[in-house]
């Protein structure tokens, strides 16, 4: 069965304090892993999607990257509007046609000013 | 404009209850979604649609059932409300048969009493 893990559950920082979140990942046939940011009382929304081992890719302070077992979302000097849940979901080769996202529980991230 | 978006935002209803969900996105995608995020934030697909054909359609009950009058509408009927329903459900949607990131809407929080 495709799993999804996240570490940790919650995490606080001090603001500037540098942390990385993990995911880890049981798929066959990925076929992409994605991150999203989630405030509270609103939908996902969408932050990077990762195809293969190896591949890195940013946005402002974040920077997601990806090996063949987990993805890592690193947070460099955040801020306390980075304050929120990120959740991380895979895709899968599923033989043709669409499939839905499979998501880990999140992980809820407040940064204190 | 408002890519994905979900009516009502809050809906409470009492058990045995039929209610529905709207869907609307103007992005010109493919394919959408229904998300079911339970009390612990954890969300999970319900169904798929792909051109007005359902692709996935998950382990829940009969009493859900999606709808699709054009692409750029999903709506979800659910009957026979109960307790265990109450829940957060998101639409989402993707192009090109779900290769990419999905987008979502904003939510609907289901209260049934």
């Amino acid at each position: 069965e495709d799993q999804v893990t996240q570490s940790p559950e919650a995490l606080r920082l001090q603001e500037g304090e540098s942390s990385s979140l993990n995911c880890s990942y049981t798929v066959s046939g990925l076929r992409g892993l994605f991150w999203y940011r989630q405030d509270p009382g609103k939908g996902p929304e969408f932050l990077f999607t990762l195809y293969s081992a190896g591949e890195e890719k940013e946005k402002e302070r974040l920077k997601a990257t990806l090996t063949k077992k987990e993805s890592f979302l690193h947070i460099t000097a955040p801020k306390p509007e980075d304050s929120a849940t990120y959740l991380c979901a895979v895709r899968k080769y599923s033989g043709g046609g669409a499939d839905g996202l499979t998501f880990g529980k999140g992980t809820h991230l407040i940064i204190q000013p | 404009d408002t890519a994905v978006s979900q009516t009502p935002k809050y809906l409470v209803t009492q058990m045995g209850n039929d209610k529905s969900i709207k869907c609307e996105q103007n992005l010109g995608h493919d394919t959408m979604y229904w998300y079911k995020q339970d009390s612990k934030k954890f969300l999970k697909i319900m169904f798929s649609y792909n051109n007005k054909e359902l692709i996935i359609n998950e382990t829940v009950p009969n009493r859900f059932s999606p709808k699709s009058p054009d692409k750029a509408h999903l709506n979800l009927h659910i009957n026979s409300l109960e307790l265990g329903d109450s829940a957060v459900y998101f639409c989402a949607s993707s192009p090109t048969g779900g290769l990419t990131e999905a987008f979502f809407g904003q939510g609907t929080r289901l209260t049934v009493v």
